[in-house]
């Protein structure tokens, strides 16, 4: 069972620049999330995409956009970026535990500095 | 706003000891999660609780939701260094699941 992978790992841009960050969801999930974590900060709910429809939005401006692919591989858009954008941006695909609930796998994260 | 406050915000503590964090909050929740986080990765799931009461046990780790469903504690007996990391609650809201967290505690334990 391949897990979620997102790329890239580490990416360093200056303000007002664009950036698309990747994500492959764990086989046989087809709803992919997607949370911004600033330093310090547990992680904050950006958008959910399911059957490559968004599905789902936090507190999060139009600037930041997403796609989901027919493989359910996901990316996501900021553009304009803004300094507070730096931050570890998490993937994560929804499978559903033992316990009935949703539970959510994330990658590693792409650390996203805005300088 | 539903909002997870998490205490402490820091821990250490050396290497044998036991500890217990806490996830309150003053919403209602159908249920709680909790999630170890180390650096430069991703959250992973240790739990999930879902009644009100439960108890669930995890090898050294305990986890409680509370009666009312509200908070949540996690107890780790004979802490080791390989429980050092990120302790992070979530709960499930709106009807896709999309997960509120806390901001965390950092445990860090000392050989």
């Amino acid at each position: 069972e391949t897990g979620v992978t997102q790329s890239p790992t580490h990416l360093i841009k200056t303000r007002g620049q664009q950036v698309t960050l990747r994500c492959s969801s764990q086989s046989g999930h087809n709803t992919v999330s997607w949370y911004q974590q600033a330093l310090g900060q547990g992680p904050q709910f950006i958008f959910q995409y399911y059957r490559e429809e968004e599905n789902g939005r936090g507190n999060f401006p139009p600037r930041f956009s997403g796609l989901q692919f027919p493989n359910y591989s996901s990316e996501l858009n900021v553009n304009a970026l803004e300094l507070d954008d730096s931050a570890l941006y998490l993937c994560a695909s929804t499978g559903t535990g033992t316990s009935g609930v949703g539970e959510l796998f994330f990658g590693e994260g792409s650390r996203l500095t805005v300088l | 706003t539903q909002l997870l406050e998490q205490s402490p915000q820091f821990l250490s503590i050396q290497e044998g000891e036991n500890l217990t964090v806490y996830c309150n909050s003053s919403s209602v929740f159908s249920s709680l999660q909790w999630y170890r986080q180390e650096p430069g990765e991703g959250p992973v799931l240790l739990v999930t609780v879902v009644t009100g009461g439960e108890v669930k046990k995890l090898k050294r780790l305990t986890f409680q939701f509370g009666d009312a469903r509200k908070d949540s504690s996690l107890h780790i007996t004979a802490a080791q260094p390989g429980d050092t990391g990120l302790y992070l609650c979530a709960a499930l809201v709106g009807s896709q699941g999309n997960l509120i967290f806390g901001k965390g505690t950092k445990l860090s334990v000392k050989p």
